[in-house]
């Protein structure tokens, strides 16, 4: 297995750019999360899903969007991006969506910067 | 507002000195993480716990819910163990509020 795969590892944007940032899993998790990691600050949730088909809105959701088509991917989205999104972007994924007890896996981080 | 405080937030410990790393948390939670981030960033589960007490190899968690606090102890530390420890909890089942971590240096 794979695990937690993310991709691009770097990326620089311009203000105003669009783009994606991938992630899949293959473990067969239900549970994929996307978080947003800045210097002197833990790890903040930007959204969620719980099965394909299912998404929802985490603590800072503003300028981004997720869709879930498949169980295996999640993609974030950044619309028009912002220097205030220049961030450490980390995926991770759990086996149930319902037992507070699973373990979190995670991907290895995507450093986006937007100048 | 931060929901979850660690403390402390920087700690140098020579090796095989006792290691404690605190967490306290405000919000009702259904379950305390506690991460590991190694200097790389990758990013692993150390422990998952609810109540008491679980210890894996070197490294021991508690949780007390009444007092809403967290310890993560390491003991015989080794500068392998440098890292920085992200507590996290768990509420409303799918949601996370994490702590900033505490990083921790261990000089041989």
């Amino acid at each position: 297995n794979a695990g937690v795969t993310q991709t691009p590892k770097f990326q620089v944007l311009k203000t105003g750019q669009s783009m994606t940032l991938q992630c899949a899993q293959d473990m067969n998790h239900e549970y994929m999360s996307w978080y947003r990691q800045d210097p002197g600050m833990g790890l903040r949730l930007i959204h969620y899903s719980v099965g394909a088909g299912i998404t929802d809105q985490g603590e800072v959701p503003n300028g981004y969007n997720v869709s879930r088509s498949t169980t295996e991917d999640f993609p974030l989205r950044l619309l028009s991006a912002a220097p205030s999104q220049t961030s450490v972007y980390f995926c991770a994924s759990s086996y149930d969506r319902v037992s507070a007890y699973n373990e979190q896996f995670f991907g290895p981080g995507t450093r986006l910067t937007v100048l | 507002k931060n929901e979850v405080e660690q403390s402390p937030q920087n700690l140098t410990a020579q090796e095989g000195e006792f290691i404690t790393i605190n967490c306290s948390y405000s919000v009702g939670i259904s379950a305390l993480h506690w991460l590991q981030q190694h200097p790389g960033g990758g990013i692993v589960s150390l422990f998952m716990l609810s109540s008491g007490k679980k210890k894996h190899g070197r490294l021991i968690a508690t949780i007390n819910i009444q007092e809403k606090h967290s310890s993560l102890h390491i003991t015989a530390s080794h500068p392998r163990d440098s890292a920085v420890y992200i507590c996290a909890v768990r509420y409303n089942f799918n949601k996370f509020y994490f702590g900033s971590g505490t990083k921790l240096n261990v000089k041989p």
